[in-house]
């Protein structure tokens, strides 16, 4: 079943921050992050796995509440390159590697 | 390192023509996925194969919709006869196992 992903939308200025959730309904395995640009792919930013571990990269990181089913991506003080659309991905199946994509948050940052 | 290799990036055809796309993976990643991105649905997993066997083929739309991967290095999804609403961008990827999945640059594919 499709994770759920909250805002659909944000338009901030450069230097602010964001939170994007998403929301399983399943019990949750993992939790993947991408970004995708208008016209490319989507790239992997990060994973998190079952123990409600939190990570970083650079100034974007991101929580998996395992027992509240959902993940969610912090991005501090946005930078205008963090423009695109935010998916997770998620694993419901334990070590299965098919995943379920949300909808997509996209993101817009201003100078 | 090359990335994911996907061909053609772009193919117009006519409805009820064959159509087959290309796809090969990172070496070393023994994970293959294809996956749909449309603005209706979003990205939708088509079928993964792990060490070359196809693992969940449930995302197949139809029977028109085939998915093959003879080695390591290949993969090919054919649509048979296509139509206009699988027009879409259809993305290759690879992983190690459980890994995070990384994407190539996509076919986008135009049936009129």
């Amino acid at each position: 079943q499709q994770p759920v992903q909250s805002p659909q939308a944000v338009i901030l200025r450069e230097g602010e921050d964001a939170v994007i959730n998403c929301s399983s309904s399943k019990a949750l395995y993992s939790v993947h992050w991408y970004r995708q640009k208008h016209g490319e792919a989507p790239v992997f930013l990060m994973i998190l796995l079952k123990g409600g571990e939190q990570k970083g990269h650079d100034k974007i990181s991101a929580s998996f509440n395992e027992k509240k089913q959902q993940s969610s991506l912090y991005l501090t003080a946005s930078q205008l390159s963090y423009s695109g659309t935010y998916f997770c991905g998620t694993d419901n199946l334990g070590g299965a590697d098919g995943l379920t994509f949300g909808k997509g948050t996209h993101l817009i940052i201003q100078p | 390192d090359a990335g994911v290799i996907q061909s053609p990036r772009h193919e117009v055809t006519e409805m009820g023509q064959e159509v087959t796309l290309r796809c090969k993976p990172i070496s070393g990643h023994n994970s293959l996925f294809w996956y749909r991105q449309t603005m209706m649905r979003g990205l939708e997993l088509l079928i993964y194969f792990n060490n070359n066997v196809p693992i969940d083929d449930s995302g197949m739309p139809e029977d028109r919709f085939s998915a093959k991967m003879p080695n390591a290095s290949f993969s090919t999804l054919k649509i048979q006869p296509s139509e206009p609403r699988d027009s879409a961008v259809y993305f290759c990827a690879s992983s190690l196992p459980g890994g995070g999945k990384f994407f190539g640059p996509g076919t986008r594919l135009t049936v009129l």
